[in-house]
């Protein structure tokens, strides 16, 4: 499909484990956004990227966290030494450019669960 | 900081009833308003949009007005279908910035 795709759809793993989640943004968008939804709330900024730059990652909640866009398409998000807090749903979103008139268009999401 | 409040959930009305999801935002320049939607196993989606005060933003029968001088951006739909079961979410992007901050989002059930 034309869509954004992430993978894995679901991913459970213990406390203390690293995890990768992908996400394969619409062809040819610029901007490349990484949220996250708790159970019951909004998605919640993390970070986001133009081309392969990273613009702004004040959404990362600590160290823990990292994102990468190597190529300017696919990016990960990197989760270290997993936390039962972490657990909850995350979300890519690209748009055509950037600017906050662009609509970001969203994912089905990754959902996370630490054991 | 920006910030959206929207009305809590669940709300449910019958088939055909009038709706109103009411939405207030908090911002420090003039953002975009957003209205996205994700229906049950889906995705997000946006339902509508609104750049600037006095725009209304429409899709679906779903319409939205941007008000400045109440800092509103409530969501109206006439007539509603039982598929417009859904939760919405109400958010804003401040000019520049190209993070989107969402509200809480509101879970709509439509009974036949």
């Amino acid at each position: 499909g034309a869509g954004v795709s992430q993978s894995p759809r679901y991913k459970v793993t213990k406390r203390g484990q690293d995890v990768a989640l992908r996400c394969d943004p619409i062809s040819g968008h610029v901007s490349l956004y990484w949220y996250r939804q708790a159970l019951g709330q909004g998605p919640e900024f993390l970070t986001y990227f133009n081309y392969e730059a990273q613009q702004d990652k004040s959404g990362l909640p600590n160290d823990r966290f990292s994102a990468e866009r190597p190529e300017g398409s696919i990016s990960t998000l990197t989760i270290q030494r997993t936390e039962q807090r972490d657990s909850a749903m995350y979300r890519c979103a690209s748009s055509l450019a950037a600017g906050g008139n662009q609509p970001q268009h969203f994912g089905d999401g990754t959902r996370l669960s630490i054991l | 900081g920006n910030s959206v409040t929207q009305m809590e959930g669940p709300v449910t009305l019958s088939e055909e009833a009038f709706l109103t999801i009411n939405c207030t935002y908090t911002a420090t320049g003039y953002p975009s308003l957003f209205w996205y939607v994700q229906y049950p196993g889906e995705g997000l989606q946006l339902l509508l949009k609104a750049t600037k005060a006095d725009d209304k933003g429409s899709n679906k029968g779903f319409e939205a007005t941007y008000r400045k001088e109440t800092t509103s951006f409530h969501l109206e739909k006439g007539s509603v279908q039982v598929s417009d079961s859904a939760v919405y979410f109400c958010a804003l992007s401040d000019r520049g910035d190209d993070k989107i901050i969402f509200g809480k989002g509101t879970r709509l059930h439509i009974l036949p």
